[in-house]
């Protein structure tokens, strides 16, 4: 079952925050972030295990949650580069199992 | 590093068609994916292959099939196309379930 994401689109300025969400029905074992730009194929941020660790990259953070099931990135004073489709992938405990991801959200920073 | 590599990259099939969608990784990576993404769809599981010999159903997987014909290669089959099968089409690689998944470019499939 696809986890849901929160909210489909930002519109941003450089330099503004967001928080984009990521919830599952389904028990979470761990979550992945992935960034698309247009034309591209989904290029990997980080991987967030069981253990609400949170992990970092660049102005991007994430946070995970496995009591609530859900997930959450964070982006810091937004850049231009920043623009693209943030889609969140969660899998299940099985070592055999594969990533179903989220629809996305979309998010555009302006200048 | 080639990393995944995707072919063909464009291809335009007539409906009842059939074509083979190649992917080859180089990363010695055990487990491979094919995903489709359609707009406001996200990306969909089509099939997955956890390791050499193995392949299992995704979320989407009527009117395909694949083959993981070694490590490095996992093929995937549309036998009889439709309309509905136009979409862009994505493999990726992964060590373990656990790490990081690396896609390839993708092929862009219109059935008309």
């Amino acid at each position: 079952q696809q986890p849901v994401q929160s909210p489909q689109a930002v519109i941003l300025r450089e330099g503004e925050d967001a928080v984009i969400n990521c919830s599952s029905s389904k028990a979470l074992y761990s979550v992945h972030w992935y960034r698309q730009k247009h034309g591209e194929a989904p290029v990997f941020l980080m991987i967030l295990l069981k253990g609400g660790e949170q992990k970092g990259h660049e102005k991007i953070s994430a946070s995970f949650n496995e009591k609530k099931q859900q997930s959450s990135l964070y982006l810091t004073a937004s850049q231009l580069s920043y623009s693209g489709t943030y889609f969140c992938g969660t899998g299940g405990n099985q070592a055999g199992t594969a990533l179903i991801f989220g629809k996305g959200t979309t998010l555009s920073v302006s200048s | 590093n080639a990393g995944v590599t995707q072919t063909p990259k464009f291809q335009v099939l007539k409906t009842g068609q059939s074509m083979t969608l190649q992917c080859a990784q180089d990363m010695n990576h055990n487990s491979m994916y094919w995903y489709r993404q359609d707009p406001g769809m996200g990306l969909r599981l089509i099939y997955y292959s956890a390791s050499e010999g193995t392949t299992d159903k995704g979320e989407v997987p009527n009117g395909y099939n694949v083959s993981r014909l070694n490590k490095r290669e996992f093929s995937l089959r549309l036998e009889s196309a439709a309309p509905s099968q136009t979409s862009v089409y994505f493999c990726a690689s992964s060590e373990l379930r656990q790490l990081p998944s690396y896609f390839g470019s993708g092929t862009r499939l219109t059935v008309v």
